[in-house]
């Protein structure tokens, strides 16, 4: 079975700080995601990755940026981090033709 | 750009009964995917359902049927014989074929399964 790993379930930084969010899949899938989710708007794509090294924004890059060094691990970083990023990061991973796996989510407050 | 509606923010049921959640959709594409993904409380997304647009037949999993209506681009998802375990947020959401692997989600639906 396929396994996604968000590195925290819950996370509280403060205003400026710059946050890493890990997440590591198991099943050496080219295709890695990071989604924003929030109340009333759904799941919104930040940045996606589909090789190592490689990345392309979603529709809300701004604020965030990628890294991805390895192919099982695809990190979102918030360089500054203001309230409004306050929200559940989601991380999905794929193989070509197969729909998406999820992890169970990263809810992040920012103080 | 896709687009993906959903108009009922929360829906219940009784235990047992049938319930239908609606998906509409926007795309100037004529084949892609569309899915149902189910979110418990425990926050993990799970598929649902999958169906191809280019296959007429409508997809069904157990319990879980939807109503695929290419024309007028609806995705309705029907649960049959509902369960406490049903409860939960479920999102549609689209994907091209080709090209970029991004999926466009919905607003979601929460449904509640009334004992």
């Amino acid at each position: 079975d396929v396994k996604v790993t968000q590195s925290s379930r819950y996370l509280v930084k403060r205003t400026g700080e710059k946050v890493f969010l890990e997440c590591v899949q198991d099943m050496d899938h080219e295709n890695m995601f990071w989604y924003r989710q929030d109340p009333g708007l759904g799941l919104r794509l930040i940045y996606f990755s589909y090789d190592v090294k490689m990345k392309e924004k979603g529709d809300i890059p701004e604020g965030y940026s990628v890294s991805r060094e390895k192919k099982e691990r695809f990190s979102l970083i918030l360089e500054s981090a203001s309230t409004n990023q306050t929200s559940m990061y989601l991380c999905a991973s794929r193989i070509q033709g197969q729909p998406q796996h999820f992890g169970d989510g990263t809810r992040l407050s920012i103080l | 750009a896709q687009t993906v509606t959903q108009s009922q923010p929360e829906m219940s049921v009784q235990e047992a009964e049938t319930v239908t959640l609606s998906c509409t959709y926007d795309t100037s594409e004529s084949d892609y995917y569309l899915f149902w993904y189910k979110q418990p409380p425990s926050r993990q997304m799970i598929l649902v359902i999958r169906q191809e647009a280019y296959k007429q037949q409508n997809a069904t999993e157990n319990r879980f049927s939807v109503n695929f209506q290419k024309a007028a681009k609806s995705f309705s998802l029907k649960i049959s014989d509902s369960q406490l375990g049903d409860a939960a947020m479920y999102f549609c959401a689209y994907r091209r074929i080709f090209g970029n692997e991004k999926l466009t989600f919905g607003t979601g639906t929460r449904l509640t399964i009334i004992p």
